[in-house]
């Protein structure tokens, strides 16, 4: 079985400092890897995903996230935060070459300090 | 375009009262629909998954159910409501191809049992 781990429940930062978010995973087989934002009262928004291939990805909004297949990790950063980035978090796990669940982490709350 | 909707955007049942959300997807055939949780300081659980009409699978035992009698009809129900019930509910759909495609969400149903 798949699970995700977010090491952090909430994380504040200082506006226009970096941010990074962490994303640990478990599978015993080869996975699909995506960060989500959820924005107050609203649905969850695709930021990156990792498929295959260079294991930097960038996404919308200035984020980017590095694979680590050694280490089992997704962390998601940004260099200079804004009072906009002001969400949660979710990183997320799917197995590769199957139609099924999507697990995702408990997310983190990202608090941006003025 | 592809768009979700989902409804009614927020509930308030009293315990024991009967459930019904409904999510439809649109401007697609055959996805792969979700209906997930998402309850105080515990994340984003997946409640049903469904990769077909009358296929689904079911995360987590509760009283809830969920049934999928159109191809892009999601419904999410319950015979008697329970306080721990509350929370807010997402519906999501991907394209069915074998894990790498984003999934989508809906923007939520808000649930309060009293």
């Amino acid at each position: 079985a798949q699970s995700v781990t977010q090491l952090d429940s909430q994380v504040p930062v200082f506006e226009e400092a970096p941010v990074e978010l962490r994303c640990n995973y478990s599978s015993s087989v080869s996975v699909y890897l995506f960060w989500y934002v959820q924005y107050p009262n609203q649905g969850l928004q695709l930021l990156l995903k990792y498929l295959s291939g260079s294991t930097l990805v960038k996404g919308i909004n200035g984020f980017e996230a590095e694979f680590n297949k050694s280490q089992t990790s997704f962390h998601l950063r940004k260099p200079s935060v804004h009072i906009s980035d002001t969400a949660e978090y979710f990183c997320a796990v799917k197995v590769r070459d199957r139609d099924d669940k999507i697990i995702f982490g408990k997310g983190t709350r990202l608090h941006i300090l003025p | 375009s592809q768009t979700i909707h989902q409804w009614p955007a927020t509930l308030v049942q009293p315990v024991g009262s009967p459930l019904s959300l409904e999510c439809t997807v649109e401007g697609t055939s055959n996805p792969n629909l979700y209906w997930y949780r998402q309850a105080a300081g515990r994340g984003l659980q997946l409640l049903f998954y469904s990769v077909g009409i009358g296929q689904i699978s079911s995360e987590v035992p509760q009283n809830l159910s969920a049934s999928r009698p159109q191809d892009r009809q999601f419904i999410l129900s319950s015979k008697k409501l329970l306080l721990s019930d509350s929370g807010f509910y997402l519906c999501a759909w991907s394209v069915r191809g074998g894990g790498r495609n984003t999934i989508y969400f809906g923007e939520g149903s808000w649930l309060t049992v009293v």
